[in-house]
């Protein structure tokens, strides 16, 4: 059975610009989270997503939206980047909501 | 309030010897599950080990045993036999699946292991 898969693996933008990340959970899993990971705040929950409906945000500004497809592949975009926010950004998937989480091998966002 | 606690930053062991990992959890719920991640310098998170709140016995998996003390609310990892590619950041998490259900996670402990 295929992992996660997120993409693109690094990115590099502009203050101000627009980025959409993209994950592909593992084939049957229904439960999408995504994570941002920084060497000061460590990893923190940014959403999760469940029947294409999301079921929990954590404390980002609105910037930070995502979504669910049908497929159950998702997207995170975050609008007007701040140099902040460079990060490595993990998707994890899991069958259901509380089982374990099985993680993609991130996306690293750089904000200049 | 911090619901996970990782007290060690950094811990070193030596080769083929066995470490513990320490993990104290924050919860007033009855339901609850306690995990343990790996991190290599690659990034990628590794599932280890998952306890349930209602397990009665002990997680393990291969050489990672999970330490469950519920009355302490201590979950610690403990890896027998250490191997160098076990060298890794390691982090315990916690969900809770009638308090929002997000995975919180532990600010980590940077393991080395010593040939």
């Amino acid at each position: 059975k295929a992992g996660v898969t997120q993409t693109p693996r690094y990115l590099i933008k502009t203050r101000g610009q627009q980025v959409t990340l993209s994950c592909s959970p593992i084939s049957g899993h229904r439960s999408v989270s995504w994570y941002q990971q920084t060497p000061g705040q460590g990893l923190q929950f940014l959403f999760e997503y469940f029947s294409e409906t999301q079921r929990n945000k954590g404390n980002f500004p609105g910037r930070f939206s995502g979504r669910q497809f049908s497929n159950s592949r998702s997207e995170m975009n975050v609008s007007t980047l701040e140099l902040g926010d460079s990060a490595l950004y993990l998707c994890a998937s899991s069958y259901y909501r509380a089982h374990e989480q099985y993680f993609g091998p991130g996306t690293r966002l750089t904000v200049t | 309030a911090q619901k996970i606690t990782q007290t060690q930053p950094g811990m070193f062991v030596q080769e083929k010897e066995a470490v513990t990992l320490d993990c104290t959890y924050d919860t007033s719920d009855q339901s609850y599950g306690l995990f343990w991640y790996k991190q290599p310098s690659s990034g990628e998170m590794i599932f280890l080990i998952y306890q349930g709140s209602y397990d009665e016995q002990n997680a393990t998996e291969g050489r990672y045993s999970l330490n469950f003390q519920k009355a302490r609310k201590s979950a610690n990892l403990v890896i027998s036999a250490s191997q160098l590619g076990d060298s890794a950041m390691y982090f315990c998490a916690m969900r809770e699946p009638y308090n929002n259900n997000d995975m919180r996670f532990g600010a980590g402990t940077r393991l080395t292991v010593k040939p």
